[in-house]
């Protein structure tokens, strides 16, 4: 009955593969994100998204993409991953953007070697 | 742009006591939510409580209250007889409600020790 589910939770990968994280909601929530936390628990919004619009943060590289096969998933593809990559990503939904709070999954950590 | 400021990194409180963290925060906006997530060793993401920007009084959840000085962009959360399971990194956060985004932005964080 896990609300927000990430897989997987630890993804260990080598400098210049491609991979995914997914990301499913059981809420019924209209509004999904990603968030990056790095080695100094600093949590940072990449995107968010529904089914009209997407908004990604400027300064998120571009081989970062998220794809949304429909609501209830939005799923993480990283291209040529670098060691600066090396996070905890954590996926969040929430019934609109502002005032409804946010859920959060349980995060995947990703190490790049 | 705005911003959300922890400044302090960590802190400490006997069980049974009660602690303040502090959060100020920027914003250019007049109606935005304050929120204060925690984060225990688990990794997990929780929320504490919420407050809306246009509501003076004060959130309550159990043990934990704000103190939300709007003039001041104040939004302090207060911990009532502190719990060993209260250990945790908590997260300030701020979310405009006007504009497309909606997107949280957190603070640094304060780690939070609560000692036996």
């Amino acid at each position: 009955d896990t609300a927000v589910s990430q897989t997987p939770k630890y993804l260990v990968t080598q400098m210049g593969n491609d991979k995914s994280i997914k990301c499913e909601q059981n809420l019924g929530h209209d509004t999904m994100y990603w968030y990056k936390q790095d080695s100094k628990k600093f949590l940072k919004i990449m995107f968010s998204y529904n089914n009209k619009e997407l908004i990604i943060n400027e300064t998120v590289p571009n081989r970062f993409s998220p794809k949304s096969p429909d609501k209830a998933h939005l799923n993480l593809h990283i291209n040529s991953l670098e060691l600066g990559d090396s996070a905890v990503y954590f996926c969040a939904s929430s019934q609109g953007r502002v005032n409804q709070p946010q859920h959060f999954g349980d995060g995947t950590r990703l190490s790049i070697l | 742009a705005q911003t959300v400021t922890q400044s302090q990194p960590e802190m400490s409180v006997q069980e049974a006591e009660t602690v303040t963290l502090s959060c100020t925060y920027d914003t250019s906006e007049n109606n935005y939510y304050l929120f204060w997530y925690k984060q225990p060793p688990s990794r997990q993401m929780i929320l504490v409580i919420r407050q809306e920007a246009y509501k003076q009084q004060n959130a309550t959840e159990n043990r934990f209250s704000v103190n939300f000085q709007k003039a001041a962009k104040s939004f302090s959360l207060k911990i009532s007889d502190s719990q060993l399971g209260d250990t945790a990194m908590y997260f300030c956060a701020c979310r405009n409600y006007g504009g497309s985004q909606g997107n949280l932005i957190f603070g640094k964080g304060t780690k939070l020790s609560v000692k036996p």
